[in-house]
């Protein structure tokens, strides 16, 4: 168990429709990462927030949308989904390694997505 | 920008074999990370090690070794006497200190190992 906790695991749905996949991030880390992984492109980093505030974004697309709450959870709303969303959702969170400053990311089990 | 580069799709071998799993990466910063991460058939993402750009040791880890050379821009990682439990997918990753200091992941090798 890595720490990091996302719900659902396996989640489906048909087209046009949206759904919200959550993060608990590992107890201490401020930060929250989503990537998503599908066969075609990869992982590829979608958004980072930092106690509640975004960060930096990457190849997310309008329709997704995501926020950090106060207590550091963070959710990733995903609408008018297309059968190419579907694919595994990552949230991972990070660790500060004071003798390094590097931070680790620490990976959640995926939300795996699939849209018919 | 930032690349990482696993030319190796997939890789088989049998077991107790060595094998060795090349990363290549592109990058106009002077200091950065770069990760391995393991992704068995259950799916979760699993880092095993870090290094940074000023650190040019070779490091081991049980079987595990990882060689970086920042004159041809390589982190190539070796599994020496390969077990069965190690079939999985593994991913490079680069990671810059500046800006959005986002994982920028390679694509990928699925290693299969054989009994």
């Amino acid at each position: 168990d890595s720490g990091v906790t996302q719900t659902p695991k396996h989640l489906i749905t048909a087209t046009g429709q949206r759904v919200t996949l959550r993060c608990s991030p590992r107890s201490g880390d401020l930060s929250v990462y989503w990537y998503q992984q599908s066969l075609d492109q990869g992982l590829q980093f979608l958004i980072q927030y930092y106690n509640g505030e975004e960060r930096a974004k990457g190849n997310i697309l309008e329709r997704f949308s995501a926020q950090q709450f106060p207590d550091l959870h963070s959710e990733l709303n995903l609408s008018s989904l297309e059968l190419g969303d579907s694919a595994l959702y990552f949230c991972a969170s990070s660790v500060v390694d004071t003798g390094s400053g590097a931070n680790v990311l620490t990976f959640g089990a995926g939300s795996r997505l699939t849209v018919l | 920008a930032q690349k990482v580069t696993q030319a190796q799709t997939e890789i088989s071998v049998v077991e107790k074999e060595d094998v060795t799993l090349d990363c290549v990466y592109e990058t106009r910063d002077t200091t950065y990370y770069l990760f391995w991460y393991k992704q068995p058939p259950s799916g979760e993402l699993v880092f095993l090690i870090r290094r940074n750009s000023f650190d040019e040791q070779n490091e081991i880890s049980g079987r595990y070794s990882w060689n970086f050379q920042k004159s041809t821009s390589s982190f190539n990682f070796t599994i020496t006497a390969s077990q069965v439990v190690d079939s999985a997918v593994y991913f490079c990753a680069l990671r810059s200190i500046q800006g959005a200091q986002k994982l920028v992941f390679g694509q990928g090798t699925r290693l299969t190992i054989n009994p």
